[in-house]
């Protein structure tokens, strides 16, 4: 199985600055064939189930602010926030779909300095 | 708009079975990918299940040999038994829709808690 790990489990960051979190898989989900990376970051807000942001490692989903990105290739990826709305509290995860079974991180929590 | 309605959760003895449905509008469950993920109390997500288009099904290690996932198309509604529950399977259940035929999860329903508790 491919082991999703992701840091920190925690952040603290002021309104309006950058927040970073960072997945990990334990084997690169890059398929060759079609240079595409089977990772997606999914946001979920207290009560509430989660919400797609990003798929194909750094595809918005429809809807979702351009202040979400996604980057990284292989084995290494990074959800960034280029600038911290009080809406955007919430836990986050990322999620490989190179094959089954598909695993999550174990989740990143963001909270306000 | 896509809806998914997800019913069926209740409080069950260790050793019982459940049928969770998810009832999908806006969309046509035999083509995506559906899947079932779970989140118990307080936790991560954890993929359960998932039914391709052409009716594929795959399980996580957990469930194998316990859970079996199936849909209707008549009734454009996907299922999931459960059988030989236990504590471990206490968990709010998700129905999810695939990005067509890939594995990312576009849509949500709002869950159903399923408690297995004695």
């Amino acid at each position: 199985d491919i082991v999703m790990t992701q840091s920190p489990d925690s952040l603290a960051v002021s309104l309006g600055e950058r927040a970073t979190i960072n997945c990990k898989s334990s084997q690169s989900v890059l398929y060759s064939s079609n240079n595409r990376n089977y990772l997606a970051w999914y946001q979920q807000k207290p009560g509430q189930p989660p919400k797609l942001l990003i798929y194909w490692a750094s595809t918005r989903d429809s809807g979702v602010p351009d202040r979400f990105s996604g980057s990284g290739s292989g084995t290494d990826f990074t959800l960034t926030i280029s600038s911290l709305q009080a809406e955007d509290v919430a836990v986050y995860y990322c999620q490989q779909y190179y094959n089954t079974p598909y695993t999550f991180g174990q989740g990143t929590r963001l909270e306000i300095k | 708009e896509v809806q998914l309605v997800e019913t069926g959760g209740a409080l069950i003895q260790p050793g019982g079975s459940l049928r969770l449905s998810c009832a999908a509008s806006g969309l046509t469950v035999s083509n995506y990918y559906m899947s079932w993920v779970r989140q118990a109390p307080g936790k991560g997500l954890e993929w359960v299940s998932v039914i391709y288009t052409g009716g594929a099904t795959y399980y996580a290690d957990s469930v194998t040999g316990r859970f079996t996932i199936s849909r209707d198309n008549s009734k454009n509604t996907l299922y999931l038994h459960m059988n030989s529950l236990g504590a471990d399977d206490t968990a709010v259940y998700y129905c999810t829709r695939g990005g067509g035929t890939s594995s990312w999860w576009g849509s949500w329903g709002r869950g159903t808690l399923v408690t297995v508790s004695s």
